[in-house]
């Protein structure tokens, strides 16, 4: 258990529809990212929050929104949803900005999004 | 643009036999590299990492080498055991001060340790 919850853990919705992730990171960490998994694909970099605010953007389309809350709990918004949206997508956390001096980020088990 | 590469999208060993799992990189402003490992079902899991000031990072039965003039690292397993069967993904970060300050995952490479 690495600590960081996701919920839901399924969802299934239609096309044009939107949806909210949500992400607690373990308790103290104060950074939070998003990476998508779409089928046999590699973790692709959404955005990352640090103590509430968004420090790093990756490939995050605009229809995808993120914030992190005064509680550092995070949610993921994905919207006028498509087919290719379908995917893995995994939150994780870190107590630094980056993590990069240890480098460990600590994943959840991921929301699997289908839309059909 | 993909910064991180993994060219083996899978990779089968007996167990007993070391596996050597690679990764390419093309940034050279990265400066710290990771080995996550996943399981089906799970959220990856952090194994090993190496910092740029290093060449070789040893924990167990994983080392991870880095050749920086190349921009290549590799992971080796030794002896490679059943429970090793995961997929396995490279990634590197940045330095807070550059613009590249968020971690690049690879696409994974699936291990399969055979008996």
């Amino acid at each position: 258990d690495s600590g960081v919850t996701q919920t839901p853990k399924h969802l299934i919705t239609a096309t044009g529809q939107r949806v909210t992730l949500r992400c607690s990171p373990r308790s103290g960490d104060l950074s939070v990212y998003w990476y998508q998994q779409s089928l046999d694909q590699g973790l692709q970099f959404l955005i990352q929050y640090y103590n509430g605010e968004e420090r790093a953007k990756g490939n995050i389309l605009e229809r995808f929104s993120a914030q992190q809350f005064p509680d550092l709990h995070s949610e993921l918004n994905l919207s006028s949803l498509e087919l290719g949206d379908s995917a893995l997508y995994f939150c994780a956390s870190s107590p630094r900005l980056a993590g990069w001096d240890t480098g460990e980020l600590f994943f959840g088990e991921g929301s699997r999004l289908t839309v059909l | 643009d993909q910064q991180v590469k993994q060219n083996s999208p899978s990779l089968s060993v007996q167990e007993g036999r070391i596996s050597i799992l690679n990764c390419d990189y093309t940034n050279s402003m990265f400066d710290y590299f990771l080995w996550y490992k996943k399981y089906p079902a799970e959220g990856p899991t952090f194994l090993i990492s190496i910092s740029s000031i290093k060449d070789k990072n040893e924990d167990g039965r994983f080392t991870v080498f880095l050749n920086k003039s190349a921009k290549h690292l590799s992971l080796h397993i030794v002896p490679s055991q059943p429970g090793d069967s995961a997929v396995y993904f490279c990634a590197a970060s940045a330095p807070l001060d550059s613009s590249a300050s968020k971690i690049i995952f690879g696409s994974g490479t699936r291990l399969s340790i055979r008996p």
